[in-house]
């Protein structure tokens, strides 16, 4: 059973569009960490949100926390080549400590 | 990766030999996570180590598997007698803190292959 649960697995969109990548969970979170990893390396963190309804912009992106922690999103707009790459979403469950719980990722491709 | 330093980057093993990994976190982090990435799947948490103390081991196999994080030097994952099904991409964060809301930083990982 996958505690956190990514959707889509896989997209490819053209460059200029928007898409929008999706974490669902059951359990509440006391944080959620978004991380883009390239083939190879380890993965880099974009963002922590920890406030239920919580929005953080980051260029052209957006995450948003739901209200009641147990689900985010992550959103990008004028898709490009650049953002090609895997998008992991982590939580800190309430209950677990400080030990991340990854989802599966999206693999996001970018076609130019 | 904000400095956290792990080697080896690729470390190739027979099955029944050991497999050290090595990770240096972010200088003045004293709390060291380890994450395992099996093929096509996501990372699972195995450990996480203040300095000198085992926190939580409690996604580390409990035999063959060990880890440490002594007062001075490196954290070390260890594996002894590895097999095949070991092979994976073993990551190491660092972070400032132990609570929740603390940001973990990763290294770039070591890709262990049992042959």
């Amino acid at each position: 059973t996958q505690l956190l649960e990514q959707s889509p697995q896989f997209l490819s969109i053209q460059e200029g569009e928007n898409l929008t990548v999706y974490c669902n969970s059951s359990s509440v979170f006391s944080s959620l960490q978004w991380y883009r990893q390239e083939p190879g390396e380890g993965p880099v963190l974009l963002v922590t949100v920890v406030t239920g309804g919580e929005v953080k912009k980051l260029k052209r992106l957006t995450f948003q926390f739901g209200d009641a922690r147990k689900d985010s999103s992550l959103h990008i707009t004028a898709a490009q080549p650049g953002d090609t790459g895997l998008y992991l979403c982590a939580g800190a469950l309430e209950t677990s400590g400080s030990r991340l719980t990854f989802g599966e990722g999206t693999q996001l491709t970018v076609n130019p | 990766n904000a400095g956290v330093m792990q080697n080896p980057r690729h470390l190739v093993r027979r099955r029944g030999q050991e497999a050290r990994l090595r990770c240096s976190p972010v200088k003045g982090h004293s709390h060291v996570y380890w994450y395992r990435q099996l093929p096509e799947e996501g990372l699972k948490f195995m450990v996480y180590l203040q300095k000198e103390n085992i926190i939580d081991e409690s996604g580390m196999p409990k035999e063959r598997f060990s880890a440490e994080f002594p007062k001075e030097g490196p954290s070390i994952l260890r594996i002894q007698q590895v097999v095949r099904g070991d092979s994976a991409a073993y990551f190491c964060a660092s972070s400032p803190l132990g609570d929740r809301n603390t940001e973990a930083f990763f290294g770039q990982g070591t890709r262990l292959t049992v042959v």
